[in-house]
């Protein structure tokens, strides 16, 4: 079946611009995560969903950073005002809910470059 | 706060070499342990997990053993291939009280030389 699957797959922009980065998860995956890898680095976790509430969003690093996931299945990290330092690759995952042990499938991320 | 330390790349090895990637943690509960592979080009992929102390996760030939005692989940293979190069990533994942997230370290690059 389908992974989880992330658009755009690159994004460039300028300094102070707003951004959206879209994530869809395996269809049914009721829990998703958003994690920014920087080069060089691990993943490091920004938020955490389960359905369409955010119960967990202690990794955004400032108020800038923003995501939703209106109707429980694709979510979308906004990021305003980017500045260089948010250039990373932006790393969606999902699971099923039966479990929070459950494996978290990944995407393939979107690279994100701040000129 | 948890955290994993892993060792540091790059690493370089000859195919069928022994392979042993050290992975330590903190944590303030009882973590699962996973180690994620990052082919190039690719996504990260779990490769072997743990769940609780003494639980040995294995896959692909590669194992590794969850000791609580020195808080480690090193990552070994006997015989390494030149399909094995890849980015090789140590992580522990928590849940408390609806908060759940993996913590990742460093990763560490993996080459295998024919």
């Amino acid at each position: 079946g389908a992974g989880v699957s992330q658009t755009p797959s690159n994004k460039v922009t300028e300094k102070g611009k707003y951004v959206e980065l879209r994530c869809d998860p395996i269809s049914g995956h009721t829990a998703l995560y958003w994690y920014r890898q920087s080069l060089g680095q691990g993943p490091e976790f920004l938020i955490y969903f389960q359905g369409t509430g955010a119960a967990d969003d202690s990794g955004l690093p400032n108020d800038r950073f923003f995501a939703v996931r209106p109707e429980g299945s694709v979510s979308t990290l906004k990021i305003q005002r980017t500045e260089r330092g948010d250039s990373a690759v932006y790393l969606c995952a999902s699971r099923s809910g039966r479990s929070a042990y459950n494996e978290q499938f990944f995407g393939p991320g979107t690279r994100l470059t701040v000129l | 706060g948890d955290s994993v330390t892993q060792m540091e790349g790059p690493v370089t090895l000859s195919e069928e070499a022994f392979l042993t990637i050290n992975c330590t943690y903190t944590a303030t509960g009882y973590p699962s342990l996973f180690w994620y592979v990052q082919y190039p080009g690719e996504g990260l992929q779990l490769l072997l997990k743990a769940t609780k102390a003494d639980d040995k996760g294995s896959n692909k030939g590669f194992e590794a053993t969850y000791r609580k005692e020195t808080t480690s989940f090193h990552l070994e293979k006997g015989s390494v291939q030149v399909s094995d190069s890849a980015v090789y990533f140590c992580a522990l994942f928590l849940s408390n009280f609806g908060n759940e997230k993996l913590t990742f370290g460093t990763g560490t690059r993996l080459t295998i030389i024919p």
